[in-house]
């Protein structure tokens, strides 16, 4: 069973331009949520999507979007990037909420923007 | 704010000693409770997930429940320097809160 497949695995971005990183959760998983780490503020949550909608959000700027598809395979893009967004990128699936989730993470995208 | 607290370590046990990490968590709604592992420069591994009070063992680890308390840990038995690691608590209610990791080190 394959797992959680984030791309690209490394990115570098120059500040003000926009980047998209993409999910492809555990095959039957329906939940997709995001997150960024970095060394001072640890694991922070970004956002959940579930069949498409976008359930839960962190406290992100505007900056920072998702989207899910029927395939339950998302993205999440940083628009005007700056140099704080370098971090970590990591995306966890799971079946759903209740007892299912377990949730099991990518190896993750890291955004180096300068 | 809903939050999930751990200490930061590190926390330094000789091989074969017993670690035990303890975790925090304010949002009495919570639901479930994981701990994770995750190696320096790799992505968090789930190790063991708890959802009521009690203990729950797997192999050398043991988590811990006390909803009452707010209060999740977790044991690792005969530590091994491959247990060398952070561990992230999370806890879920309506979506996952990550603790900060503590940072455990097993001396040979």
């Amino acid at each position: 069973k394959a797992g959680v497949t984030q791309t690209p695995r490394y990115l570098i971005k120059t500040r003000g331009q926009q980047v998209t990183l993409s999910c492809s959760p555990i095959s039957g998983h329906r939940s997709v949520s995001w997150y960024q780490q970095t060394p001072g503020q640890g694991l922070q949550f970004l956002f959940e999507y579930f069949s498409e909608t976008q359930r839960n959000k962190g406290n992100f700027p505007g900056r920072f979007s998702g989207r899910q598809f029927s395939n339950s395979r998302s993205e999440m893009n940083v628009s005007t990037l700056e140099l704080g967004d370098s971090a970590l990128y990591l995306c966890a699936s799971s079946l759903d909420r209740g007892l299912d989730t377990e949730a099991f993470f990518g190896q993750g995208t890291r955004l180096t923007v300068v | 704010q809903k939050e999930v607290e751990q200490n930061s370590g590190p926390l330094s046990v000789p091989e074969g000693a017993i670690a035990s990490l303890n975790c925090t968590y304010s949002d009495r709604g919570s639901q479930s409770f994981f701990w994770y592992r995750q190696y320096s420069g790799k992505s968090p591994e789930l190790i063991m997930s708890i959802y009521s009070n009690g203990d729950k063992e797997d192999g050398r680890f043991t988590a811990q429940l006390n909803k009452a308390s707010q209060y999740v840990s977790l044991l690792i038995r005969d530590s091994q320097p491959s247990d060398s690691a952070t561990y992230l608590c999370a806890v879920y209610g309506q979506n996952f809160v990550f603790g900060p990791g503590t940072r455990l080190s097993v001396l040979p």
